[in-house]
């Protein structure tokens, strides 16, 4: 079955705990994105990669990590999270061409 | 740049009345677009798309056709369900890159 999973699906931490999310797909797609989605600010990207070790920032890039070095895997990291990172982060992907892009189930975060 | 903006909500119907939820866009070249649905504590799920002007988009029930002329691309349904209760998401995808709007919670009462 064709799908981006994403660990874990919640997870509660402390101000400067450094934590990684995992996303992993399985329909070999160049294109992967991280999102974070916040009331009545839609779906925001956090960073998005073109393929392996190909990465850029998209709009909300400050305080987040990504690394490629799989093209099945995008893990996105904290460093330091803080409370405004308290959010829905969903992670996605998506071919060349025209199609829409897989989103995976949601990571649920919150910082305290 | 490009983006998506489209209706805010809440919109709350009853069963079986007509739905549109409103989306325009601002893209330069030949966007595809798409309606994505998220139910209750999921991830996106792709709804239906168009890829050209004048196209028409379909899935459960649901359709949107692509307006080049008017830069929209809203939603209908012709008779909505309690089971169609989520919440909606215009986007486009230019250049490898998607763009979304808000979202638009839906709530359909028997």
């Amino acid at each position: 079955e064709a799908q981006v999973t994403q660990n874990p699906r919640y997870l509660i931490t402390v101000t400067g705990k450094k934590l990684t999310v995992t996303c992993s797909q399985n329909m070999n797609h160049e294109y992967m994105s991280w999102y974070r989605q916040d009331p009545g600010l839609g779906l925001r990207q956090i960073y998005y990669s073109m393929n392996v070790e190909v990465t850029d920032k998209g709009d909300v890039p400050e305080g987040y990590k990504v690394s490629r070095k799989e093209k099945r895997n995008f893990p996105l990291i904290l460093e330091s999270p803080s409370p405004n990172q308290t959010s829905l982060y969903f992670c996605a992907s998506h071919p060349g061409g025209v199609d829409g892009a897989f989103f995976g189930q949601g990571t649920r975060l919150t910082v305290v | 740049g490009d983006s998506v903006t489209q209706m805010e909500g809440p919109v709350t119907l009853s069963e079986e009345a007509f739905l549109t939820i409103n989306c325009t866009y601002t893209a330069t070249g030949y966007p595809s677009l798409f309606w994505y649905v998220q139910y209750p504590g999921e991830g996106l799920q792709l709804l239906l798309k168009a890829t050209k002007a004048d196209d028409k988009g379909s899935n459960k029930g649901f359709e949107a056709t692509y307006r080049k002329e008017t830069t929209s691309f809203h939603l209908e349904k012709g008779s909505v369900q309690v089971s169609d209760s989520a919440v909606y998401f215009c986007a486009l995808r230019a250049f490898n890159q998607f763009y979304f709007g808000t979202g638009t919670s839906l709530t359909v009462i028997p």
